[in-house]
């Protein structure tokens, strides 16, 4: 089944301690992303990746680091976690980069820092 | 870039009556515009796109959605709604030219009442 993981899908965690959250697709696809949501304010983009080794900021980085050096894989970092961070995140793939493909969405991580 | 308003965050419904919900971006010279759907912890789901031609876009459970130039609008609309549809919907904007795929709204809760 194609499809996008995230894991985990919960996450407590507390201010300053290192934490990634994972993702992988099976679609072999080219671009991904990833978002976080917030209420009110739909989801932005955190970064993203065209290719392997190819990664760009999105809207909101402050905070957070990424690699790609599998092409099914694209993990999210967050080195020092504070709360403001705490929100609900995305993972998405698509087949490439061009705006016209349709993004593949994980479950989705829920993190609480506290 | 790009700027997506979804004009109402609320939208309750008695289940069969038809309802729109609404959708602006700002202008560009051409763009690709999608609606999702994220049913209750779940991911994203696409329900529909335009990407050229014919204006009204038909999509998955019913959905359809104009897409209106000069309005710069792309509402999507239901004639007769579930309860199944109780869902949020996101609207959200490609620029051919950017890597950066979508750019969403703030996304709109819709509540299908008995």
């Amino acid at each position: 089944e194609a499809q996008v993981t995230q894991n985990p899908r919960y996450l407590i965690t507390v201010t300053g301690k290192k934490l990634t959250v994972t993702c992988s697709q099976n679609m072999n696809h080219e671009y991904m992303s990833w978002y976080r949501q917030d209420p009110g304010l739909g989801l932005r983009q955190i970064y993203y990746s065209m290719n392997v080794e190819v990664t760009d900021k999105g809207d909101v980085p402050e905070g957070y680091k990424v690699s790609r050096k599998e092409k099914r894989n694209f993990p999210l970092i967050l080195e020092s976690p504070s709360p403001n961070q705490t929100s609900l995140y995305f993972c998405a793939s698509s087949l490439s980069a061009g705006g016209n493909t349709e993004a593949f969405f994980g479950q989705g991580t829920r993190l609480t820092v506290v | 870039a790009q700027s997506v308003t979804q004009l109402d965050s609320q939208v309750p419904v008695f289940e069969e009556a038809p309802v729109e919900l609404r959708c602006n971006y700002s202008s560009s010279v051409s763009v690709y515009l999608f609606w999702y759907v994220q049913y209750p912890n779940q991911g994203l789901q696409l329900l529909l796109k335009y990407l050229s031609g014919s204006t009204l876009v038909k999509g998955i459970n019913g959905f359809e959605a104009e897409f209106n130039k000069s309005q710069t609008s792309f509402h999507l609309r239901k004639p007769s709604v579930h309860i199944s549809d109780t869902a949020e919907y996101f609207c959200a904007v490609s620029d051919p030219g950017s890597a950066r795929q979508l750019t969403f709204g703030s996304g709109t809760q819709l509540t299908v009442l008995p």
